[in-house]
Parts: C-alpha cells; sequence; structure tokens
C-alpha cells in the first residue's frame, strides 16, 4: 500500500528548463492538492482538484500548470522555471479517513 | 479567506517538561476543523490531532491535548512529558466545514527543540 508518492524526489532545473512533478495515489481519493513549503511561509496551495477531470487554483498558482487526466495521477507543470520556484514540493490527497501527504520533492532552480 | 497565524517561530522545552505551541486563525464560518501536523527531519506530515469547532470538548491524543478557545479564535496545542522524538516543525491547520471547500490553510509553523 503506497499511499501517494511523489515522483522525483529530488531535482536541479536551470532558469528557463521545464519540468513535470507527478503525485500518484493508490487509495481512490477524489480530491488532490499540491503545497509548496519555503522557510517561515508554511505550506502554501498551489493548484488542487476535486475529480478526475477537474483543477482549480490555490493560493499562489502563478508559473505553475497542473493537469488530473486520470483519477490516480495529479501532474504540476512548470513551463519555464525560476529561481523563486526553488523550492519543497508536497502533494496531498483527501479521503474519508483525512489527508495524506507524498514525502516531498525539493527542486532546486539554479 | 481564512488565514492561520502561528507567532512562535521557535521553541526550545527540556525532555520530560511540558510545551505549549500557540495558533490563532481568522475565519467567517461557524463550523470548521483545525488540525496540528507534525514534520520531522523526514518531511513526512505526520497529523497530531485533530478538533472540530462545533465539539466544546478540547481533543486529546495521549501527551497531546488542545486548548480550543472559539470566541478567541485560538488553537494552542500542549505536549506533556516531552519527548526526544517530539523534535519537529508544528503546523496549525484550518479546513472549512463546507463541502467542495476542503482545502487545508497552514500556519507559518513553529521549530520545536527538545533539550535533553
Amino acid at each position: 500500500n503506497a499511499g501517494v508518492t511523489q515522483t522525483p524526489k529530488f531535482r536541479v532545473l536551470k532558469t528557463g528548463q521545464s519540468m513535470t512533478l507527478l503525485c500518484a495515489q493508490d487509495m481512490n481519493h477524489e480530491y488532490m492538492y499540491w503545497y509548496r513549503q519555503d522557510p517561515g511561509m508554511g505550506l502554501r496551495l498551489i493548484h488542487y482538484s476535486v475529480g478526475e477531470g477537474t483543477t482549480a487554483k490555490g493560493e499562489v498558482p502563478d508559473g505553475y500548470n497542473v493537469s488530473r487526466l486520470k483519477k490516480q495521477n495529479f501532474l504540476l507543470g512548470l513551463e519555464s522555471a525560476a529561481p523563486s520556484q526553488t523550492s519543497v514540493y508536497f502533494c496531498a490527497t483527501k479521503g474519508p479517513s483525512g489527508y495524506t501527504f507524498g514525502s516531498g520533492t525539493r527542486l532546486t532552480v539554479v | 479567506a481564512q488565514t492561520v497565524t502561528q507567532s512562535q517561530p521557535e521553541m526550545s522545552v527540556q525532555e520530560a517538561e511540558t510545551v505549549t505551541l500557540s495558533c490563532t486563525y481568522d475565519t467567517s464560518e461557524s463550523d470548521y476543523y483545525l488540525f496540528w501536523y507534525k514534520q520531522p527531519p523526514s518531511r513526512q506530515m505526520i497529523l497530531v490531532i485533530r478538533q472540530e469547532a462545533y465539539k466544546q470538548q478540547n481533543a486529546t491524543e495521549n501527551r497531546f491535548s488542545v486548548n480550543f478557545q472559539k470566541a478567541a479564535k485560538s488553537f494552542s496545542l500542549k505536549i506533556s512529558d516531552s519527548q526526544l522524538g517530539d523534535a519537529a516543525m508544528y503546523f496549525c491547520a484550518y479546513r472549512s466545514y463546507n463541502f467542495g471547500n476542503e482545502k487545508l490553510t497552514f500556519g507559518t509553523g513553529t521549530r520545536l527543540t527538545i533539550i535533553p
């Protein structure tokens, strides 16, 4: 029972490069979320999804895009990475028993 | 929009002593949920305790308890008999009770150090 799996766990990007972070869940949860964590700022919501084929903006959506083509996967894309996007990214899901978080992706943009 | 404030960036406590972490929030809703999450160096987010706003009784989980003051919009976490394994970042979080608006809003966190 993997729960929530984030891929990759670490990544270094050059400014202007693009990449996609993958969140995969095996719990059949409808709700999925992408957060970023920065020192002194806690976790801030980037985008979220309330079901397959749906997405919505969170608190800090600029510079990111998301897709939820399959219920079990929630992708976070950076089209043109900037140093301000250096952060730890967390995926989370919500089910009947509460929230489950992935282990995070540490992204550094140089 | 709801906001969550943790005014103590860092706290420290002697092993076996008691420590209280503060959290205040702002909302116009009458029903909601409040949470405390623990994040050890492994980065894993671990639920410590949860409180439903409509319940007057404060939640308790073993050595962890909360002081929920709804009128004051305050939600503090008390850790009794502190242990070395309690060292971590602690986040307070808010969730609306409304269906379809089930996002977690987090505070900025408190780093707790346990002194042996």
